[in-house]
């Protein structure tokens, strides 16, 4: 059971808009930022979103991140079929003293 | 470029103790947090801890019982030690730098445990 919510799927056909939520809690997202990593297929982690709504360098900006209160949001525009991968939202949870993720969203392109 | 590369055996026994070395290369080790997360087949990511270079530590509560991480700046290295395994606690196991914000992820190895 993670500590923060995400759907398990979603999807979008290519050029569309996709967007994952995740939910969390006043002593992680809610005090602090969320972070966003895209997992592609038997790869690490990547950093895709770090301070609710920065794009390292390198992430097309076609990948924007938001959050509000307890919840946070990916977005991304223009789906193409390499953006097929697992996304996971993970924050700074106080409680904890260390970071907590969510249980990921598998995104398909249809 | 730094890059950070896993190390130590693929199986462990039941009960025994899970060991990898952390390597970093491209960069040097101080003044930056080192984490080692773990993701089991088919399910999603889980944080065992962190630590400074100067040593200091702080650890998942649900592991930190069994969990130990250490640094070597000397070797470039950091460690990861968890014992008494069982079967839940097979793995992949990546090292990455920083606390939070990971940017950089070494390949991960997966770590299996029985008998």
């Amino acid at each position: 059971q993670s500590v923060l919510t995400q759907p398990p799927s979603a999807s979008g056909t290519p050029g569309q808009r996709a967007i994952i939520s995740c939910s969390g809690s006043s002593s992680n997202i809610g005090s602090n930022t969320v972070n966003w990593y895209q997992q592609l297929p038997g790869t690490a982690p990547k950093l895709l979103i770090y301070s609710n709504n920065q794009r390292p360098s390198g992430v097309p900006d076609r990948f924007s991140g938001s959050k509000s209160g307890t919840s946070a949001s990916l977005a991304i525009s223009g789906l193409q079929s390499e953006d097929e991968a697992d996304y996971y939202c993970a924050a700074w949870d106080d409680s904890l003293n260390g970071p907590v993720f969510g249980g990921g969203t598998k995104l398909t392109v249809l | 470029q730094v890059q950070l590369q896993e190390s130590g055996p693929g199986l462990v026994k039941p009960s025994e103790t899970l060991s990898l070395t952390c390597t970093v290369s491209g960069g040097s080790i101080s003044n930056y947090y080192w984490t080692w997360i773990r993701q089991p087949p088919g399910k999603g990511l889980e944080w065992i801890g962190f630590i400074y270079y100067s040593g200091s530590t702080s650890y998942n509560p649900s592991l930190k019982s069994r969990v130990t991480i250490s640094v070597d700046t000397s070797k470039n290295q950091f460690s990861l030690k968890l014992n008494s395994v069982t079967a839940a606690d097979t793995a992949v196991y990546y090292c990455a730098r920083g606390s939070s914000s990971l940017v950089y992820w070494g390949q991960g190895t997966l770590v299996a445990v029985s008998s």
